[in-house]
C-alpha cells in the first residue's frame, strides 16, 4: 500500500506567476484536503474534495484552486503569486468524511515566493 | 470560533525523562482531539485521537494523552523519551461546526538532550 506522495518536493517561483502541486491519495481513499503551514505554524485549512466535489473551504481567496481527479489524485493551484504564499504546501487523504477516518498526510512541498 | 494554543514553542527534555506537552482548545461542546508529529522531511503522522468515552488515550511509539473537559485541556505524554521522538508536535481540534476540518495549534518544538 502507497502512501500519500506529492510533487514537486521543492518550488520557486516569483510574484504574479502561478503554480500547480499535485498529490496522489492513499488507494482506496476518495478524499483530500490540502494545507498550508508557513514557518513556525500550525498548519491552516485551504480546502477539501470529495469524490471529485470541493466539500469545504478555509479563509483562502479564490486564486486558491483545485481539482480532484477520477483516481482521486488532487491538484491545488495558486494564481497571482504573493510573497505570503511561500509555505510548505500539505495534502492529506482519508478514506471518507467521518472524523473518525484517519488524514494521511503527504511529506508536503515546500513553495517559495520571491 | 474554534481555537488551539500550544502554550510552550519548544521543550527541552533528557532523554530517558518524562514529557508533557500541554494543549488547551476553545469550542462549547466536545470536539475531536488529534495530537500529530512531524518530523523533518517528513509528513505529518497521527499520533493519538478523541472522539469520546475513556478520557486517557493510548496512542503508537509509546504516547498518551488525558482529555480534562473541565480545564479544555488535551495533554500528551510519555513517560521515558528517546533521542528519535526529537520533532514537532501539533494538537489539532476537529468540530461538527467546521465539518470537522482540523483547527491547529503553532506547534511543540521538542528537544531532547543526550
Amino acid at each position: 500500500e502507497t502512501g500519500v506522495t506529492q510533487s514537486p518536493t521543492h518550488l520557486i517561483k516569483t510574484r504574479g506567476q502561478q503554480v500547480t502541486l499535485r498529490c496522489s491519495s492513499q488507494s482506496g481513499h476518495n478524499t483530500v484536503s490540502w494545507y498550508q503551514q508557513a514557518l513556525g505554524q500550525g498548519p491552516q485549512f485551504i480546502f477539501q474534495y470529495y469524490r471529485e466535489e470541493e466539500n469545504g473551504r478555509g479563509n483562502f481567496p479564490p486564486r486558491f484552486s483545485g481539482l480532484q481527479f477520477p483516481n482521486y489524485s488532487s491538484e491545488l493551484n495558486v494564481n497571482a503569486l504573493e510573497l505570503d504564499d511561500s509555505a510548505l504546501y500539505l495534502c492529506a487523504s482519508r478514506a471518507g468524511l467521518s472524523p473518525a477516518d484517519t488524514q494521511y498526510f503527504g511529506p508536503g512541498t515546500r513553495l517559495t515566493v520571491l | 470560533a474554534q481555537s488551539v494554543t500550544q502554550p510552550d514553542i519548544h521543550i527541552t527534555v533528557s532523554e530517558g525523562a518524562s514529557l508533557e506537552l500541554r494543549c488547551n482548545y476553545s469550542y462549547g461542546a466536545t470536539p475531536y482531539l488529534f495530537w500529530y508529529v512531524q518530523s523533518p522531511g517528513q509528513g505529518l503522522q497521527l499520533l493519538l485521537k478523541y472522539f469520546s468515552g475513556d478520557t486517557l488515550v493510548q496512542g503508537i511509539k509509546g504516547f498518551e494523552a488525558e482529555f480534562k473537559r473541565s480545564q479544555s485541556s488535551f495533554n500528551l505524554r510519555k513517560p521515558s523519551v528517546h533521542w528519535s521522538d526529537a520533532a514537532e508536535y501539533f494538537c489539532a481540534v476537529g468540530a461538527m461546526d467546521s465539518n470537522y476540518q482540523l483547527i491547529w495549534g503553532a506547534g511543540t518544538k521538542l528537544i531532547i538532550k543526550p
